[in-house]
């Protein structure tokens, strides 16, 4: 069966401070994996995908996630964090169709 | 270029009373899916379809029905509400002959008393 693991619930991150989030996944074939962003009252709206290819991967707003096969992870970072960023991150795993499972989400919360 | 629209954004029903959640798509996407979002679980698949008059069950199907006349539209139905209905609902196209990339509607918030 499928599964995505987000390990962190909650994450406090200073502004202009890097950002990585992390994602762990579980699926029997080649994965489709995405992140997701969500705004506070808001939809989800896509930061990057990975198919096939190149490992590291360029997003919206700066963010990059890398495909470890041998750790089945893909973990998303941002070098440097703007207040516009403090939202909830969804790791998301699934197949060619957009049939996708979903992590529980990371909170990240931006201080001055 | 209006995307994914889903109606109401917000709904408050007595426990016991049926409602529809509607969901439309411009874009001439073959899947679309509903899902739910609660606390702490991320956002679960209740039903989804690959085209018009094909559907399936997702992770969560439960107290929800649905149907796909169309390619549009992809309304899901709760024939008696229950209070762990009272959730966020969000419903989700693809283009499987694209980039297969998932575009959410606003959502909808129900609440069940």
């Amino acid at each position: 069966a499928q599964s995505v693991t987000q390990p962190d619930i909650h994450i406090t991150v200073s502004e202009g401070a890097s950002l990585e989030l992390r994602c762990n996944y579980s699926y029997g074939a080649t994965p489709y994996l995405f992140w997701y962003v969500q705004s506070p009252g808001q939809g989800l709206q896509l930061l990057l995908k990975y198919f096939s290819g190149d490992t590291l991967v360029q997003g919206i707003k700066g963010f990059e996630a890398e495909f470890k096969r041998s750790q089945s992870s893909f973990n998303l970072r941002k070098p440097s964090v703007h207040w516009s960023d403090a939202a909830e991150y969804f790791c998301a795993v699934g197949d060619s169709w957009g049939k996708l499972q979903f992590g529980a989400g990371t909170q990240v919360v931006v201080t001055p | 270029n209006a995307g994914v629209t889903q109606t109401p954004k917000f709904q408050v029903l007595k426990t016991g009373q049926s409602m529809t959640l509607q969901c439309a798509q411009d874009m001439n996407h073959e899947y679309m899916s509903w899902y739910r979002q609660d606390p702490g679980m991320g956002l679960r698949l209740i039903h989804y379809s690959v085209g018009a008059g094909i559907t399936d069950q997702g992770e969560v199907p439960n107290g929800y029905n649905v149907s796909r006349s169309t390619t549009e539209d992809f309304p899901l139905r709760l024939l008696s509400a229950a209070p762990s209905q009272t959730s966020v609902y969000f419903c989700a196209s693809s283009d499987v002959s694209g980039a297969n990339v998932l575009t959410f509607g606003a959502g909808s918030r129900l609440t069940v008393l």
